[in-house]
């Protein structure tokens, strides 16, 4: 069975600190998504990372796939408020099997 | 308008009721998924269907059933609603292919069973 586990679970920042959240696992992972979720709302998919190595940028955020494909971190630069909620990281095994979701990290950035 | 829909967004219901959640999507994708979410315990997949004729259980399965009407329509049944199904129900569509590129979720219905 793939797991991902998340870390930390938890984590509350002052506004324009950097921070890291990881995603690990012992399997390996054709693919991996990053979600941001919001409260009363669903996920909201921020990007896929492919190739083990790869670095992806968007805005502030900053994703990377391990060059094995089994752990991706999420680096976020200056956080603001409006970066506060549960991201969550998502690995897609071979073949047709479904998604495999970690169980998140909740995100609180405070003005 | 959203891509993906889900209705009711709220229902209160009593132990023993039969429920329907719906799902509609616009987004043209072949796979459509059901999850439920708990504090604590994540996204946990109840069931999913790559296309109209495939239906498959997902790691909780027992107490649901589903309905692919269509390829934009996926509905999801509890026949006699318990109260450790109260959670926050999610449906998600994705594409097929040889690599996965995500999910797209929708609103969610949050589900109380008394």
């Amino acid at each position: 069975t793939q797991l991902l586990e998340q870390s930390p679970q938890f984590l509350s920042i002052q506004e324009g600190e950097n921070l890291t959240v990881y995603c690990n696992s012992s399997s390996v992972f054709s693919s991996l998504q990053w979600y941001r979720q919001e409260p009363g709302e669903g996920p909201v998919l921020l990007v896929t990372v492919v190739t083990g190595g790869e670095v992806k940028k968007l805005k502030r955020l900053t994703f990377q796939f391990g060059d094995a494909r089994k752990d991706s971190s999420l680096h976020i630069t200056a956080a603001q408020p409006g970066d506060t909620g549960l991201y969550l990281c998502a690995g897609a095994g071979s073949g047709n099997t479904p998604l495999v979701f970690g169980k998140g990290t909740r995100l609180s950035v405070i003005a | 308008d959203a891509d993906v829909t889900q209705t009711p967004r709220n229902r209160i219901t009593k132990t023993g009721k039969r429920i329907m959640l719906e799902c509609s999507q616009t987004k043209g994708h072949d796979r459509m998924y059901w999850y439920r979410q708990d504090p604590g315990l994540g996204l946990r997949l109840i069931y999913y269907s790559f296309d109209v004729k495939d239906i498959n259980k997902g790691e909780i399965s027992d107490g649901y059933s589903v309905s692919r009407q269509a390829q934009a329509k996926f509905s999801l049944s509890l026949e006699s609603a318990i109260p450790n199904q109260t959670a926050l129900y999610f449906c998600a569509t994705g594409t097929s292919g040889p690599l996965v590129y995500g999910q797209f979720f929708g609103p969610g219905t949050r589900l109380t069973v008394l």
